[in-house]
């Protein structure tokens, strides 16, 4: 059990479809972050929030819409995928910006 | 974030103890230095973190040089649950970047 649980684990969309991923935290943390990580790539920052604000927004395409309606609840809406957003996504919670990263086991995206 | 260098992956026997090397040249005062590992299939975990002085806990050591331009992270008695992926990340302490970066890190293989 690691804290912080992901669902779907495994999702396979259509482009046209819409969609979304999950994260939740039973830490007690103040941080939530979303990460992507590609085949044979570094794990991609995308979104950090602190308090539920949002804080970074690391370039991330306009198809991919978080949400965090409260400390323990991250989201990930996605729309208009294209297949090269196939990857798994991770989730992960701290107890300020910059504590320890705690992760989920992540949702393994493919679109097709 | 400043830059971390990894060897890109070592091998290891199990039982033994394992030395993951990380050089990090441009360091700043602030700068702690992070290690997480990602066991295949999982989302990463956190391993150990420090500062300027060597660090303990159930999990590894980290040995940090004088100057801090580099860091050892030490399985005392390598298993093969620890075959995985290791980042070594430098994260500002000065409260101001939260952006968690990681490369490409270093592969461990644990041979039995």
């Amino acid at each position: 059990e690691t804290g912080v649980t992901q669902t779907p684990r495994h999702l396979v969309m259509g482009m046209t479809n819409k969609k979304s991923l999950k994260c939740e935290q039973h830490l007690g943390h103040n941080a939530m972050y979303w990460y992507k990580q590609s085949a044979k790539k570094p794990l991609e920052l995308m979104f950090v929030y602190s308090l539920e604000e949002r804080v970074e927004n690391n370039s991330v395409p306009s198809r991919f819409s978080p949400e965090c309606p409260n400390s323990s609840h991250l989201f990930l809406h996605l729309h208009t995928l294209q297949p090269e957003d196939s990857a798994l996504y991770l989730c992960a919670s701290s107890q300020r910006v910059t504590g320890e990263l705690f992760f989920g086991e992540g949702s393994r995206l493919t679109v097709l | 974030d400043a830059k971390t260098t990894q060897p890109n992956s070592m091998e290891s026997n199990e039982e033994e103890p394992v030395h993951l090397p990380c050089n990090h040249s441009t360091i700043s005062g602030t700068d702690y230095i992070h290690w997480y590992r990602q066991l295949p299939s999982q989302g990463p975990e956190y391993v150990i973190h420090g500062l300027t002085s060597n660090v303990n806990n159930r999990m590894a050591s980290l040995a940090i040089a004088e100057d801090r331009k580099s860091s050892t992270l030490i399985l005392h008695r390598a298993t093969l649950r620890d075959a995985a992926v290791y980042y070594c990340i430098l994260r500002d302490g000065g409260g101001s970047n939260y952006k968690l970066t990681f490369g490409k890190g270093t592969l461990l293989t644990v041979n039995p």
